[in-house]
């Protein structure tokens, strides 16, 4: 069974600091991983996914994400933080192999940028 | 692209009725559209995974008579919770992905907040 690790329930940063949202994997075999950000009262978007390929992934509104194998980790990256970046982050992984296509998520992560 | 959306965005409703969710793929054939339900300030758990012309597959503990899943087009998928008590009230989302695979992103509804009276 695989299973995703959001450590922080709450990250706060300064607005134009940079900002990391962490996230850990256990999972058989290779992951697909996945994040996604929520805003008050609506559904998931999806920022970026890792499947295979260069360790770091570019994706929506300047983050990025660097899958790191010996560390089993998939940590969300910003160079600097916007206060409209303030959501709930989730981290999700799905197996590579098998018929099993279901996302598993992090507990999620409340990320505060400041002004 | 790949928008999804769901209808009603929020509803309430009395103890013992039933209540239907849509969950519709505006711009693309959604083979397999996916049922989740989260509570305040926790994470999205799967109930339930369906696929378009094929009986839904429920996660383990959720009660495949209570929460009635319907996925009669490539394009919309329902949600029915029937005979709705107050543990129900909860946000329900539904996602859509163009095929089954697990490499696939899945495209996110905006939710539906039930609230069971």
């Amino acid at each position: 069974a695989q299973s995703v690790a959001q450590p922080e329930d709450q990250v706060n940063v300064a607005e134009g600091n940079p900002l990391t949202v962490k996230c850990t994997y256990s999972v058989s075999g290779n992951p697909y991983l996945f994040w996604y950000v929520q805003y008050p009262n609506r559904g998931l978007q999806f920022l970026l996914k890792y499947i295979t390929g260069d360790n770091l992934v570019k994706g929506s509104y300047g983050f990025e994400a660097e899958f790191n194998k010996s560390q089993t980790s998939f940590h969300l990256k910003k160079p600097s933080a916007l206060v409209s970046d303030s959501a709930l982050y989730f981290c999700a992984v799905s197996p590579l192999s098998g018929s099993a296509r279901q996302l598993t998520f992090g507990s999620g992560t409340q990320l505060t940028v400041l002004p | 692209g790949a928008v999804v959306s769901q209808h009603p965005s929020r509803v309430i409703c009395k103890s013992g009725t039933s209540v239907k969710i849509e969950c519709r793929s505006l711009d693309f054939q959604a083979t397999t559209m996916f049922w989740y339900r989260q509570f305040p300030k926790q994470s999205l758990m799967l109930m339930a995974t369906s696929n378009e012309g094929s009986k839904a597959t429920y996660e383990q503990g959720v009660e495949k008579d209570k929460f009635l899943i319907n996925h009669a087009s490539l394009t919309l998928s329902t949600l029915t919770v029937t005979s709705a008590h107050p543990e129900d009230s909860s946000f329900y989302i539904c996602s859509a992905s163009w095929t089954s695979g697990p490499q696939d992103t899945q495209y996110f509804g905006p939710g539906t907040r039930l609230t069971v009276l």
